[in-house]
C-alpha cells in the first residue's frame, strides 16, 4: 500500500534552473495538495486539485505551476528556480473535504 | 477565510509531565472539521485524529485527548505522561465543509514539542 509517493526526495538547484516534482497517489482520491514548509511558517498552501484537470491557487502560488492530467497524479512545477523556494515540499491527498489528509513522504529542494 | 493559530512555537516538558496544545481557529462556515497531525524528527506527517463540528464529546486515545470547545473555538491536545517519542512538531488543521469553493485543509504553523528525559 504505497498511498502517497513523492519524487524525488532530494533535488540541488541552481538559480534559473527549472524542475518539476511528482505526486503520485493509488488512494483514488479526488482532492491534491502541494504544500511547502519553512522553519517557523508551518505548512503553506501552493496549489490544489479537486479532480483531473483542475487547478487552484492555494495561499503561496508564485513561482510555481502545476498540473493534474490524470487523477493519480499531480506535478509541481518551478519554471525558474530562485534562492527563496528552496523549502521541504509535501504533497498530500485525501478523498473529500470531510476526510482527513495522506502526505507523501516530502522533497527537500535546495535552490544555490 | 479559514484560520488557525497555535499560539506556542516551541514547548519543554520533563519526561511524564502532562503538556496541552493549544489550537484557535476560525471559520464562518457552520460544519467543519479540525485535525491534528504529527512530525516526528523523521519528517513525516502523520495523522492523529479528526473531529467535526457537531461533536464536542472530548475524545481520549491512551496518553493522548482532545478538547474541543466550540464556545471559544479551541480543539486543544492534550499528552500524559509524556514520553521522549513524543518529541515532534505537532499541527492543528481546519477543513471548512460547506461553504462553497472551500476545498483547502489550513494548517497552524505548528507547536515544537520536546521531551527531556
Amino acid at each position: 500500500n504505497a498511498g502517497v509517493t513523492q519524487t524525488p526526495k532530494f533535488r540541488v538547484l541552481k538559480t534559473g534552473q527549472s524542475m518539476t516534482l511528482l505526486c503520485a497517489q493509488d488512494m483514488n482520491h479526488e482532492y491534491m495538495y502541494w504544500y511547502r514548509q519553512d522553519p517557523g511558517m508551518g505548512l503553506r498552501l501552493i496549489h490544489y486539485s479537486v479532480g483531473e484537470g483542475t487547478t487552484a491557487k492555494g495561499e503561496v502560488p508564485d513561482g510555481y505551476n502545476v498540473s493534474r492530467l490524470k487523477k493519480q497524479n499531480f506535478l509541481l512545477g518551478l519554471e525558474s528556480a530562485a534562492p527563496s523556494q528552496t523549502s521541504v515540499y509535501f504533497c498530500a491527498s485525501r478523498r473529500d473535504r470531510l476526510s482527513e489528509a495522506f502526505f507523501g513522504q516530502g522533497t527537500r529542494l535546495t535552490v544555490v | 477565510a479559514q484560520k488557525v493559530t497555535q499560539a506556542q512555537t516551541e514547548i519543554s516538558v520533563v519526561e511524564k509531565e502532562d503538556v496541552t496544545l493549544d489550537c484557535v481557529y476560525e471559520t464562518r462556515d457552520t460544519t467543519y472539521y479540525l485535525f491534528w497531525y504529527k512530525q516526528p524528527p523523521s519528517g513525516e506527517l502523520v495523522f492523529l485524529i479528526r473531529r467535526n463540528s457537531f461533536d464536542e464529546q472530548n475524545e481520549i486515545s491512551g496518553r493522548y485527548s482532545w478538547n474541543f470547545q466550540k464556545s471559544t473555538s479551541s480543539f486543544n491536545f492534550t499528552i500524559t505522561a509524556s514520553q521522549v517519542v513524543d518529541s515532534a512538531v505537532y499541527f492543528c488543521a481546519l477543513s471548512e465543509a460547506r461553504r462553497a469553493g472551500s476545498y483547502q485543509l489550513t494548517f497552524g504553523k505548528g507547536t515544537k514539542l520536546s521531551v527531556i528525559p
